[in-house]
């Protein structure tokens, strides 16, 4: 099974700033296949980026993804008052698709 | 556009089978290009999946739950649905389903999500 380690558990952020999100994998994920998403308060997870790096369907260009093998990012370059939120990583290399813990962007 | 709807009892006791099904409406739930996922996420933890499964019937299990879990499909009515059985209190969890597309991946990332239903196990 492939562990994700999200980091930092929290990051407390206002809004225009830059938001750098690390997701670490216990061993590589082949063809980068590794996804972001972000879920809000009694909300379902919403799709950001795929294949480490693609935006999904009509995600702001604000989001980025970039990685590869164990080491992948998710940068918001300016962020949003609704950007406030949790955000994961998953990866779909290997059965079970495993996701990470977690990171919390809060307002500063 | 396609849209994903959980149903179910929100309360289970211990030791009996959970069941939840998911309807899918708006769009094509036999295509070939996707398959039909559920998952999890307890109270204020993180999200697990739990199984997947293909418009014809073919099965991808989280192997930490195999021998308690049954994830069928029925095309007549757009529809899949899981059993779990033996639940206890760590079973405890939103529960979504969700769409993932048919890929380089075998199982690509989930764009798609219904809303989610919460279940407890409690007695």
């Amino acid at each position: 099974e492939i562990v994700l380690t999200q980091s930092p558990g929290t990051l407390s952020l206002s809004p225009g700033e830059r938001a750098t999100l690390s997701c670490r994998a216990s061993q590589s994920v082949s063809s980068n296949f590794l996804a972001w998403y972000q879920q809000k308060p009694g909300q379902a997870p919403r799709l950001l980026i795929h294949d480490a790096s693609s935006r999904a369907t009509g995600i702001p260009d604000r989001f980025s993804g970039s990685g590869s093998g164990t080491d992948f990012t998710l940068i918001i370059s300016r962020l949003e008052p609704e950007d406030f939120a949790v955000y994961y990583c998953q990866q779909y290399a290997t059965s079970p698709l495993t996701f990470g813990p977690g990171t919390k962007v809060d307002i500063k | 556009q396609l849209q994903l709807q959980e149903s179910g009892p929100g309360l289970v006791k211990p030791s009996e089978t959970l069941s939840l099904t998911c309807i899918v409406s708006g769009g094509s739930f036999s295509s070939t290009r996707y398959y039909w996922g559920w998952l999890r996420q307890p109270p204020g933890k993180g999200l697990e999946w739990i199984g997947t499964i293909y418009y014809s019937g073919t099965t991808y299990y989280n192997v930490s739950l195999k021998g308690r879990l049954t994830i069928s499909v029925d095309t007549s009515k757009n529809q899949f649905s899981l059993r779990l059985s033996s639940v206890s209190a760590a079973d405890t969890a939103v529960y979504y389903c969700a769409r993932h597309s048919r890929g380089a991946a075998s199982l690509e990332a989930f764009d798609i999500w219904g809303q989610g239903t919460m279940v407890t196990v409690s007695s």
